[in-house]
């Protein structure tokens, strides 16, 4: 069964970066598309970006200038990075599988980390 | 913000049938991209419930459906359980946006 587990520092400083780690447990993180997806408090969802384990990557238009997604192949983790942080920042960060199997939608999710970006 | 609307809150009691719409336009829905449900109980990560515009994963009941047609989607939960109270989201990818978009979210009470 796969399972994915978000790591990270909880509280961030405005104007630094927010770096987050998801570590794939029981399966291979090759072969699927994986995402990085949050949701602020009290609010819906928004997909940050993802990559696909040949190389490529996509991210969302509205954060793309801030946003690096990278993998780790041998730890099997991908990571974020998100620069430039404000509070419009906080949130329930999740990381997600999208399976061609299931039309790219996102069957497996961690059950997602809290970031606070305050002083 | 969303591309995807739907509408804030359904409510209905217990057995009885409710549906949550799913509105895109021509960049997405409309341009033939696959529609996905996910449902969202409080303080947890969401939940696959329908992918491909109307296929569940194992272990999704056949009382939750998913239909899609022409800009639109919709979620059909039938013999509503006090269970179903969650959030739930639309979801699908934007061909203007290069990258995959939710839905606004709707709350369902029972």
């Amino acid at each position: 069964q796969v399972q994915l587990q978000e790591s990270g520092p909880g509280l961030v400083k405005p104007s630094e970066t927010l770096s987050l780690t998801c570590t794939v447990s029981g399966g291979s993180i090759s072969s699927y598309y994986w995402s990085w997806i949050r949701q602020p408090p009290g609010k819906g969802l928004e997909w940050i970006g993802d990559f696909y384990y040949s190389g490529s990557t996509n991210y969302s238009p509205s954060l793309k200038s801030r946003v690096t997604i990278s993998v780790d192949p041998s730890k099997n983790q991908f990571s974020l990075k998100l620069n430039s942080v404000t509070a419009a920042d906080t949130a329930v960060y999740y990381c997600a599988r999208a399976a061609i199997a299931v039309a790219t939608a996102f069957d497996i999710w961690g059950q997602g980390t809290m970031v606070t970006v305050s002083s | 913000q969303s591309v995807l609307t739907q509408p804030p809150s359904v409510s209905g009691a217990p057995g009885q049938r409710v549906t949550i719409s799913c509105t895109g336009s021509s960049s997405n829905i409309g341009a033939g991209y696959d529609v996905h449900w996910y449902q969202q109980l409080p303080g947890t990560a969401p939940k696959l419930l329908i992918y491909g515009n109307s296929n569940r994963p194992s272990g999704v009941p056949d009382r939750l459906s998913g239909s899609k047609s022409g800009t639109s989607a919709s979620l059909a939960i039938t013999g509503l359980q006090a269970e179903d109270e969650a959030d739930y989201y639309c979801q699908s990818y934007d061909s203007r946006l290069s990258g995959y978009v939710f839905g606004t979210g709707t709350k369902v009470t029972v």
